[in-house]
C-alpha cells in the first residue's frame, strides 16, 4: 500500500533554532499534500496544504512567515519551523494523496519540543 | 465551514464488550474515512465509505455510512486490549481539493 515516511520523527531543540520536517510519498507521486498539527489528547488540525510547484494554501491562523512549506517535488514536501519558541512545541503530522486522489495516507509524525 | 462531530470523546471498557463511535455533521461529504491513531504515531487508515447507505466490515468494526452521507458510525464487537487507541472520522467534501475535515477524535480504552 501507500506508504508516507516523515522524517525527523523527534527533534529536541533550543529556542530560536529553525527546523525542517520532511515529508515523502514512497511509492506514489503526490500533487498535493497536507501540514496538520496535533496537540495531545485532540484530533488534526489543518495548518496547511501543500501543491507541488506552486505556493502552499495556509488555514486561517497559521503565519505563512512562520510556517515555511516548500513542494518542490511530487515526492516530497517540507515544512520549516522558523526561530522555533516553546508555544511551537507540538506533533507535527503530513499527509499525502496518490495523484490527488482519496484516501489520504499519513506519515508517522513528527514531536517537535522546544526548550 | 464544514463540521464533524464525533462521539463520545472518551471511552473505557471492559475486554468484551461492544461499543458505538458516531460522526455526525449538517454537511453532505462525498466520502468519509475512519482512521485509527496510537500515540506517537500517524493516523492509520480503517476504511474508506463512499456510498450512502453503504456498510463496510473489517473482522470485528464494522462502519456505516449513512443515506443522506451526513453521519457514520463505528461499531466494534467483543473490543480487545489492542482496540484500544485514538479514533478519527474524516469526511471528504465536495470540492475539487476533497481536503478532510477531521472529528474530534474518541480516545478508546479497553481494559483486560
Amino acid at each position: 500500500g501507500a506508504v508516507v515516511s516523515q522524517h525527523p520523527s523527534r527533534v529536541i531543540c533550543k529556542s530560536g533554532t529553525s527546523v525542517k520536517i520532511e515529508c515523502r510519498s514512497l511509492d506514489f507521486q503526490a500533487t498535493t499534500m497536507f501540514w496538520y498539527r496535533q496537540f495531545p489528547k485532540q484530533s488534526l488540525m489543518l495548518m496547511a496544504t501543500s501543491n507541488e510547484g506552486s505556493k502552499a494554501t495556509y488555514e486561517q491562523g497559521v503565519e505563512k512567515d512562520k510556517f515555511l512549506i516548500n513542494h518542490a517535488s511530487l515526492t516530497l514536501s517540507t515544512l520549516t519551523v522558523t526561530s522555533a519558541h516553546p508555544e511551537d512545541s507540538s506533533f507535527y503530522i503530513c499527509s499525502a494523496r496518490d495523484r490527488g486522489l482519496l484516501p489520504q495516507h499519513f506519515g508517522d509524525g513528527t514531536r517537535l519540543s522546544i526548550l | 465551514t464544514q463540521l464533524l462531530e464525533q462521539s463520545p470523546q472518551f471511552l473505557s471498557i471492559q475486554e468484551g464488550e461492544n461499543l458505538t463511535v458516531y460522526c455526525n455533521s449538517s454537511s453532505v461529504f462525498s466520502s468519509l474515512q475512519w482512521y485509527r491513531q496510537e500515540p506517537g504515531e500517524g493516523p492509520v487508515l480503517l476504511v474508506t465509505v463512499v456510498t450512502g447507505g453503504e456498510v463496510k466490515k473489517l473482522k470485528r468494526l464494522t462502519f456505516q455510512f449513512g443515506d443522506a452521507r451526513k453521519d457514520s458510525s463505528l461499531h466494534i464487537t467483543a473490543a480487545q486490549p489492542g482496540d484500544t487507541g485514538l479514533y478519527l472520522c474524516a469526511g471528504a467534501g465536495d470540492n475539487a481539493g476533497n481536503m478532510l475535515t477531521f472529528g474530534g477524535g474518541t480516545r478508546l480504552m479497553v481494559k483486560p
